[in-house]
């Protein structure tokens, strides 16, 4: 069956550009998470999506990060005005309602020159 | 503050051997504890977890232990191989968390033949 999947897989951006990055969880999962790996660092936590709720934005760095989830579908991550400092790769993960076991898509890295 | 931590950032272990991957938490209200595994350029995958209520859970080759008391968990490998070489990554989640995942920094497991 299809896994999570994250689209792109890379990105290259200039300092001060807008990205979108793309995620599609596994379907029939409610759950949806967004974290980050920078260089030799562990997952950071951004936000939380289950189901219908609030998102739980408590992970994001500042308010030039954003994201939306459409119903138990995409959700797209969205970096404002990019800086050097968010280079890293960007982990999707979904998993079903109330499960701890989470399923990670490939990652995109992203690279802000 | 570094609510899960990894010590040791790499381990070389000889094919054949045992591999020990340890964690610390520092969170008591952490009640459900996941290891991973990842890759280079790919997303983690989940490998074997505990509940707080366990001291120890096996899988085949994988085993974890708990030790609530001392808020340290490992895993055991045994007997390695050299498809084990990976980052292995230690989370942890609470239930009025959601399942939020708070990682550790990980450890690099190199099994030499």
């Amino acid at each position: 069956g299809a896994g999570v999947s994250q689209s792109p897989s890379n990105k290259v951006t200039e300092k001060g550009k807008d990205v979108e990055l793309r995620c599609d969880p596994i379907s029939g999962h409610t759950a949806l998470y967004w974290y980050r790996q920078r260089l030799g660092q562990g997952l950071e936590f951004l936000i939380y999506f289950q189901g219908n709720s609030a998102p739980d934005k408590s992970g994001l760095p500042s308010d030039r990060f954003s994201a939306e989830r459409t119903g138990e579908s995409v959700s797209t991550l969205t970096i404002q005005r990019t800086q050097q400092e968010d280079s890293a790769v960007y982990l999707c993960a979904s998993s079903l309602l109330r499960a701890s076991e989470q399923y990670f898509g490939p990652g995109t890295r992203l690279t802000v020159t | 503050d570094q609510q899960v931590k990894q010590n040791s950032p790499s381990l070389s272990v000889q094919e054949g051997r045992i591999s020990i991957l340890n964690c610390d938490y520092t969170n008591s209200m952490f009640d459900y504890f996941l290891w991973y595994k990842k890759y280079p350029a790919e997303g983690p995958t989940f490998l074997i977890s505990i509940s707080s209520i366990k001291d120890k859970n096996e899988d085949g080759r994988f085993t974890v232990f708990l030790n609530k008391s001392a808020k340290h968990l490992s895993l055991h490998i045994v007997p390695s191989q050299p498809g084990d070489s990976a980052v292995y990554f230690c989370a942890a989640s609470y239930g009025n968390a959601g399942n939020m995942l708070t990682f550790g920094g990980g450890t690099r497991l190199m099994v030499k033949p």
